[in-house]
């Protein structure tokens, strides 16, 4: 199971965190990704991040704003979210895999939390 | 990035139906791909990956095939249940990408 919140409304420029909490399989042995779903749009990759934390990936609109991280002692995934602007708006779902060398699709999918950005 | 290409964008099939999705890549993916089933309001769920591997748990009405550019995803006869948006991914290169989706309506 992977739980995320942290979401919210947030103004453009601001910041959020977003913690996922995983449990029910072995988290520090999963690649672990994060993918987005603007309303009533698309599924859009954000990042990715290594079992050891070693090997991080970004889309580009996100590179430099938004940053991935996981704390394995607590089975804990993160987004920091930095200069948010309104195309950011979305549901933010947490999701195991997404890993390379053919490990890159998504198996298990937390239920997404709301981010938007507006004044 | 590789752009997804899915095709039809919408779909109206009658339960009991063998319906077909195509997805395209603007460059081979070898077999890096995989098929995802969104419902409203609900995470999307993994049915196949490695192009025609089908995920634990998924029904076996479900059936991917292809390589290269051109995939297809089959359901060889329609549920209730499958009436749903579905997604193909590449994860052959980053930045990882998604089809604009197909939405599987009720005739």
């Amino acid at each position: 199971q992977l739980v995320e919140s942290g979401g919210g409304l947030v103004q453009p420029g601001g910041s959020l965190k977003l913690p996922c909490v995983a449990s029910g399989f072995t988290f520090s042995s999963s690649w672990m990704s994060w993918v987005r779903q603007a309303p009533g749009k698309g599924l859009e990759w954000v990042a990715n991040i290594k079992q050891d934390g070693s090997d991080k990936y970004y889309v580009d609109s996100v590179k430099g704003r938004f940053t991935i991280s996981r704390d394995n002692a607590k089975n804990s995934l993160y987004l920091q979210m930095n200069s948010l602007r309104a195309e950011d708006t979305a549901v933010y779902y947490c999701a195991s895999g997404g890993g390379s060398y053919g490990g890159g699709y998504f198996d298990y999918w937390g239920q997404g939390i709301l981010v938007t950005v507006s004044s | 990035d590789i752009q997804m290409t899915q095709s039809p964008s919408t779909l109206s099939a009658s339960v009991g139906d063998r319906v077909t999705i195509t997805c395209r890549a603007s460059r081979s993916v070898g077999s890096w791909l995989a098929w995802y089933q969104q419902k409203p309001g609900k995470a999307p769920n993994l049915l196949i990956y490695k192009a025609s591997s089908l995920e634990s748990g998924v029904p076996s009405r479900f059936s991917g095939s292809g390589s290269g550019t051109e995939f297809t995803l089959t359901i060889s006869s329609l549920q209730p249940d499958d009436f749903a948006t579905y997604y193909c991914q590449q994860y052959n290169s980053y930045s990882y990408t998604f089809g604009q989706g197909t939405k599987l309506e009720i005739k």
